[in-house]
């Protein structure tokens, strides 16, 4: 199938990392996205890893993918209240340029 | 740089009316989206377009219809809502270069069908 699987929710303290995972079905895709989307906004692109990478680090932000268990995580380092969001992970099929989203993960920071 | 603009941003119809959503987009991409957002199952694509003249069909697109008549416009059509139809509609826009897929989204409209 083409599932996207995420966790739906993920409440940490604020100054604590946080790990959001996500599992992906199809070993061809290419690129594997993160997206945020805060309350009422549309979705914005975080970062982005090409397959034939392990991890890719944007300041607080890590990116690690293991392909072999077509698992993706993305870390967020000294969590802050403005963290707090929704984040969709995505894989891209090559075949007419669709993304497949997960179903979200709601990440909750609490002071 | 306006980016991806939606109109409306909000909208009440009844069963059976009949409406359009549009989406703007100024950087020139080729690639145009409709997706639906509900609770608890992420973002799922209702149609496509990989060019202007052109459409195709994504994951959910019963009762949808579309049109990519110039290049910088997509627009996604109800004939007849349902109460079915109640969901918060983004579009998104693509360059999609060099196998990378990156979507930049509008704001959403947000659309209640009674």
């Amino acid at each position: 199938g083409e599932d996207v699987e995420q966790s739906l929710f993920l409440s940490v303290r604020e100054g604590d990392s946080s790990v959001i995972n996500c599992t992906y079905t199809d070993s061809s895709s290419t690129y594997l996205y993160w997206y945020k989307q805060e309350p009422g906004a549309g979705l914005q692109l975080l970062t982005y890893i090409f397959s034939n990478m392990d991890m890719k680090q944007d300041q607080r932000l890590t990116v690690l993918l293991n392909k072999k268990d077509k698992h993706l995580s993305l870390r967020i380092a000294d969590t802050q209240t403005g963290d707090s969001a929704i984040y969709f992970c995505a894989e891209s099929k090559t075949a007419g340029g669709k993304l497949i989203f997960g179903q979200g993960t709601e990440l909750s920071v609490k002071p | 740089n306006a980016g991806v603009t939606q109109t409306p941003k909000f909208r009440v119809l009844k069963t059976g009316q009949s409406m359009t959503l549009l989406c703007a987009q100024d950087m020139n991409h080729e690639y145009m989206y409709w997706y639906r957002q509900d609770p608890g199952m992420g973002l799922r694509l209702i149609h496509y377009s990989v060019g202007e003249g052109t459409t195709a069909k994504g994951e959910v697109p019963d009762g949808y219809n579309v049109s990519r008549l110039k290049k910088q416009n997509f627009l996604l059509g109800l004939e007849s809502a349902a109460p079915s139809q109640t969901s918060v509609y983004f579009c998104a826009s693509s360059p999609h270069r060099e196998g990378k897929n990156i979507q930049y989204f509008g704001a959403g409209t947000r659309l209640s069908v009674l």
